[in-house]
Order: structure tokens, then sequence, then C-alpha cells
């Protein structure tokens, strides 16, 4: 099976700019759950969605959106980027909502923000 | 708020000798997983520890749940250089959420 795959890999962006990040799960995976990574803060959880509801919101600005699409892929929208939005952002799956369920991660995208 | 304690927070050791990771909560978690990562790459799930005092092991790595199910712990014996990476805890939090320990940066010298 192919594992969770992250598009794009790398980005680089500049203040006030948005962006849009995109994961698509291991086949039959119906949960995505997004995270932040920053050397400071470790992994934070920003949002979960079951198919195609956001069933789970971190402590983020609303600046941080997300949708899941009928094949369970799914995109994360940041608008208004900041430096702090500057971190490896995660995507992972798992076959229902993630409640201490296994996960399974992608390579992530690393954003920095200029 | 449920939280995961990771202890030590980095660790760096020789080839071959032996350590033990700790992740320590107050909650009760139904499960507690272990992910290792890599620099510049996500985290890759090692085990999933569900009953209490239950032991698994995965080669070289032990993995023991808390009888209480409260704490996990992760032993490597004879440490490589391929073992150097991030170590996470993560178990089932409220609100139906994963919650995930700091980690435990492991660095093995050759």
């Amino acid at each position: 099976k192919a594992g969770v795959t992250q598009t794009p890999r790398y980005l680089i962006k500049t203040r006030g700019q948005q962006v849009t990040l995109s994961c698509s799960p291991i086949s039959g995976h119906r949960s995505v759950s997004w995270y932040q990574q920053t050397p400071g803060q470790g992994l934070q959880f920003l949002f979960e969605y079951f198919s195609e509801t956001q069933r789970n919101k971190g402590n983020f600005p609303g600046r941080f959106s997300g949708r899941q699409f009928s094949n369970s892929r799914s995109e994360m929208n940041v608008s208004t980027l900041e430096l702090g939005d500057s971190a490896l952002y995660l995507c992972a799956s798992s076959l229902g909502p993630q409640q201490g369920r296994e996960q399974y991660f992608g390579p992530g995208t690393r954003l920095t923000v200029t | 708020t449920q939280l995961l304690e990771q202890s030590p927070q980095f660790l760096s050791i020789q080839e071959g000798e032996n350590l033990t990771v700790y992740c320590n909560s107050s909650s009760v978690f139904s499960s507690l997983q272990w992910y290792r990562q890599e620099p510049g790459e996500g985290p890759v799930l090692l085990v999933t520890v569900v009953t209490g005092g239950e032991v698994k092991k995965l080669k070289r790595l032990t993995f023991q749940f808390g009888d209480a199910r409260k704490d996990s712990s992760l032993h490597i014996t004879a440490a490589q250089p391929g073992d150097t990476g991030l170590y996470l805890c993560a178990g089932g939090g409220g609100g139906f959420k994963t919650i995930f320990g700091a980690g435990t940066r492991l660095f093995v010298k050759a």
C-alpha cells in the first residue's frame, strides 16, 4: 500500500500571503489529522477530518483552516501568513477517528515564511 | 487536561550502550503509541501497547505499558547509530484527540 503523501514538500512564502497544503491518506483510511511541528512547541494538533467533517480542532487561530474531500484527500490552508507559521506541517491518516488510534504520517511540508 | 511527559529530553550515548526512555502521565490511557521521527521526515509508528503491564519487543527495542496504564517505557539494547532520532509517545486524549509527548531526542555516536 502506498503511504501518506503530502505536497509540496517544501514551500517558501512571504508574510501576508496564503498557502494551501495537500495530503493524500493511505487507501481505505478515512480520517486525516494535521499537525504543526516546531522545535520549541513540538507536535501541535491542528484539526482532524473524518468523512468530510471536521471532528476536532486544536488551539490555533482562524487563519488555519482545512477541508476533506469525498475521496478522503485533505487540504489545509493558512491565510495571512506570519513569521511564526514557519514549521513542518504533518498530515496523518488512520482508519477511523484518531482518539488514540494508530496514525500514519506523511513526510511533511516544510513551510518557511520570510 | 491530559499530558504526556517524556524524559529525558535529550540523550547522547555511544554505540553499544543501553538506554531507557520514559513517558509518564497522571491520566489513564486506553492505549499508547511510540513513534520514531528522523530529521525532515514524519513520525513512523513503532508499536501500540494496550493492556496494563504489557511488554512488546521489536528487535532490540522493548516497550512496556505500566500496570495502571498511566506510563510507558522504551528500552533499547545495544544502541546503534541507526537508532538516532526523536522518539515520541502518544495516547488518546480528552475530546477524542491524540496527545503527543514532547519527545526524547536520541543521538547514538559510532
